[in-house]
């Protein structure tokens, strides 16, 4: 099994609609980080949180909202999706020492 | 603001040669500096991390250079496989260790 997964992999949603992107971790570790990654623009931080009790906006926070469910499940949601929200979604975690993370597969999710 | 500088461009090289990706950065000062690498449609895969006190880093086939001077990273794989094709990202952190990210470089390889 995966180390960090995210669900769903794909999905296809309107504008207007609420969406849920989950992500949970096997690796123990306490910090967790959504990015965003488009074609040209690399990969871009849209919310991290540090522990259970600790959530910190990132670079591009707009439109998004985060709940730290448990050390290990960390959601993203979009309150209502816009088409510019389409993109390639990463949950990532990492161990407090050395930063280096640890991605999930990717949640593709389109806006129509 | 900080920049972080990946060149855009692909770069295409033959089977066996070494290749050097490069990473450049201005307004940062990084305690460290990590390389990743990331397959069409997959999550980014950690390669290598280096210090601000380290100047080169090797791990089987990678070497990673880290010039604070220069405000440039490198990243070599030598006897390139096509195997190596994807798109390698560098990414600086320093104080939180929240990285962040260039826009990577894609590599091919051919055989």
């Amino acid at each position: 099994d995966a180390d960090v997964t995210q669900t769903p992999r794909n999905r296809i949603t309107k504008t207007g609609k609420r969406i849920m992107l989950e992500c949970s971790q096997t690796k123990g570790h306490d910090r967790m980080y959504w990015y965003r990654q488009d074609p040209g623009l690399g990969l871009r931080l849209i919310y991290y949180s540090f522990d259970v009790k600790d959530i910190n906006k990132g670079e591009i926070s707009d439109g998004y909202s985060v709940s730290r469910q448990a050390q290990a499940k960390f959601s993203l949601s979009l309150e209502s999706a816009i088409p510019n929200q389409t993109a390639l979604y990463f949950c990532a975690t990492s161990g407090q020492i050395t930063g280096e993370l640890f991605f999930g597969e990717g949640s593709r999710l389109t806006v129509l | 603001s900080q920049k972080i500088e990946q060149n855009s461009e692909a770069l295409n090289i033959q089977e066996g040669k070494t290749a050097t990706l490069t990473c450049n950065y201005t307004n940062y000062s990084p305690a460290y500096l990590q390389w990743y690498r990331q397959d069409p449609g997959r999550g980014p895969v950690f390669l290598l991390l280096i210090r601000e006190n380290e100047k080169e880093k090797r791990k089987e086939r990678l070497k990673v250079t880290f010039d604070t001077t220069l405000k440039q990273s490198l990243f070599h794989i030598t006897a390139s496989q096509p195997a190596d094709s994807a798109t390698y990202l560098c990414a600086l952190a320093r104080g939180s260790y929240i990285p962040t990210f260039g826009r990577g470089t894609s590599l091919i390889v051919h055989p």
